[in-house]
């Protein structure tokens, strides 16, 4: 299996653009992250799929940030209007959930984002 | 209280050193925890689970202790290619039903010569 796969690896975008994360998860997994991770702030959860569900998307910025998950093999995160404090890596990630365990949750390489 | 939360570090020790890092988690449903490893600029990586019983890979060991709900992770014989920052994982559930993983900030460790 290729494992999580993230595009583009990197961003480089002005304010004020509409910026596009995909996502490919694992074949097989049930659930998928989307994480930012900047020095600050660290590894924060955004959302939460479930079986192509949205389960928890408190971790989301604000209304420019949404998220979709149309089918099992596929995820977007877009930003719109992107702002400079949008700038960092984002990493998506994928897992099978049973019942009250996560197996292992395998990570994209992550899409560096820089807003300018 | 944050969910998660790690001593951010930096560890600096020297090669051969036993290491110790804990984390604490708020959530007393949390059913499943790891330890996660990043290398700089990379992805983080699955370390190891962290079993209710204890469990140890090599050099390695994870505790769990649901009582003060902390987990631990022991490095021994600590080795350069061991520095990376550490990142301590809880579930978080949802109506018993549904899991999320939520991280720690990580703790830094670096070994020196």
């Amino acid at each position: 299996d290729a494992g999580v796969i993230q595009s583009p690896r990197h961003e480089v975008t002005e304010m004020g653009q509409e910026v596009t994360l995909r996502c490919k998860p694992i074949s097989g997994h049930n659930s998928l992250f989307w994480y930012r991770q900047t020095m600050m702030r660290g590894l924060e959860l955004l959302i939460y799929f479930n079986n192509n569900v949205p389960i928890d998307d408190s971790g989301m910025p604000e209304d420019r940030f949404s998220a979709k998950m149309p089918n099992a093999s596929f995820s977007t995160l877009k930003i719109q209007p992107s702002e400079p404090r949008d700038s960092a890596v984002y990493f998506c990630a994928s897992t099978i959930f049973r019942g009250f365990e996560n197996t292992e949750a395998f990570f994209g390489q992550g899409t560096r984002l820089t807003v300018v | 209280r944050k969910e998660v939360e790690q001593d951010p570090g930096p560890f600096n020790v020297p090669e051969g050193a036993t290491v110790a890092f804990n984390c604490t988690y708020s959530n007393s449903a949390s059913q499943s925890f790891f330890w996660y490893r990043q290398d700089c600029r990379k992805e983080p990586k699955l370390l190891m689970s962290v079993y209710s019983s204890g469990n140890e890979d090599g050099r390695f060991t994870a505790q769990l202790n649901r009582a003060s709900q902390y987990i631990s992770l022991l490095i021994r014989d600590s080795k350069l290619s061991d520095s990376a920052t550490y990142l301590c994982v809880a579930t978080r559930l949802y109506g018993g039903s549904q899991g999320n993983l939520i991280f720690g900030k990580g703790t830094k460790l670096s070994v020196k010569p």
